[in-house]
């Protein structure tokens, strides 16, 4: 059974600091990473999506990285922002996706 | 460009009631999908249709359904509704092309169903 963990589950900091959020996943078949975004009660938002033949995806402050052979992707937040507080959830797959639990951040000012 | 389109947003049910749920994906895109969302379970997948059929299901009951229309709106329905049917249910729209598999997932703001 394919199984994706995001690590931490929450995370506070003070604005202006650089984040590491961390999801590993237990197979090595060749499918696409998508990083999200949910607000309370919201939809998700796609942030940056890494295709299975890519190994990394830049937009704005934001950075994933895909290693296949050790099961991991992590998403890198520089110079953070209270307006980035929100939960972020990694997904695995291609239109059928498996969602990690998610990693609550909070920026405090 | 308007963005995935769910409706309704919030609805109020009880238990052995059904409910139909729509789903209106990007303009273009042909590929639908729906996943629950609970504080228990995270988000599951529950179904995808892609030119009106059905091409992956997730491990839901039977009383989940849904289908997809030729415009790609697509429907979903839960009948003889459960009080942990209560979820927040999300649509997603990809542009799958029948010839490839990769593609971003674009969600809507979702519609929160609770049973009573």
């Amino acid at each position: 059974k394919q199984e994706v963990t995001q690590i931490p589950a929450a995370l506070s900091v003070p604005e202006g600091e650089n984040l590491v959020l961390n999801c590993s996943f237990t197979d090595s078949a060749i499918y696409n990473l998508q990083w999200f975004r949910q607000d309370p009660g919201k939809g998700l938002t796609s942030l940056l999506l890494i295709q299975s033949s890519q190994r990394e995806q830049t937009s704005g402050r934001l950075n994933a990285s895909l290693d296949k052979s050790s099961g991991r992707s992590t998403l890198y937040i520089a110079a953070s922002q209270p307006g980035d507080s929100a939960t972020y959830l990694c997904a695995r797959g291609y239109n059928k996706l498996i969602f990690g639990a998610g990693t609550r951040l909070a920026v405090h000012p | 460009k308007a963005g995935v389109t769910q409706t309704p947003r919030y609805l109020i049910k009880t238990r052995g009631q059904q409910v139909t749920l729509s789903c209106s994906p990007i303009s273009g895109h042909r590929s639908v999908s729906w996943y629950q969302q609970t504080p228990g379970q995270g988000l599951q997948f529950l179904f995808e249709y892609f030119s009106e059929t059905q091409r992956n299901k997730g491990n839901f009951p039977g009383r989940f359904s849904g289908r997809q229309f030729s415009n790609s709106r697509s429907e979903m329905n839960v009948s003889t509704l459960e009080l942990g049917d209560s979820a927040l249910y999300l649509c997603a729209s990809s542009r799958k092309l029948a010839t490839a598999n990769t593609g971003e997932l674009f969600f809507g703001e979702g519609s929160r169903l609770t049973v009573l």
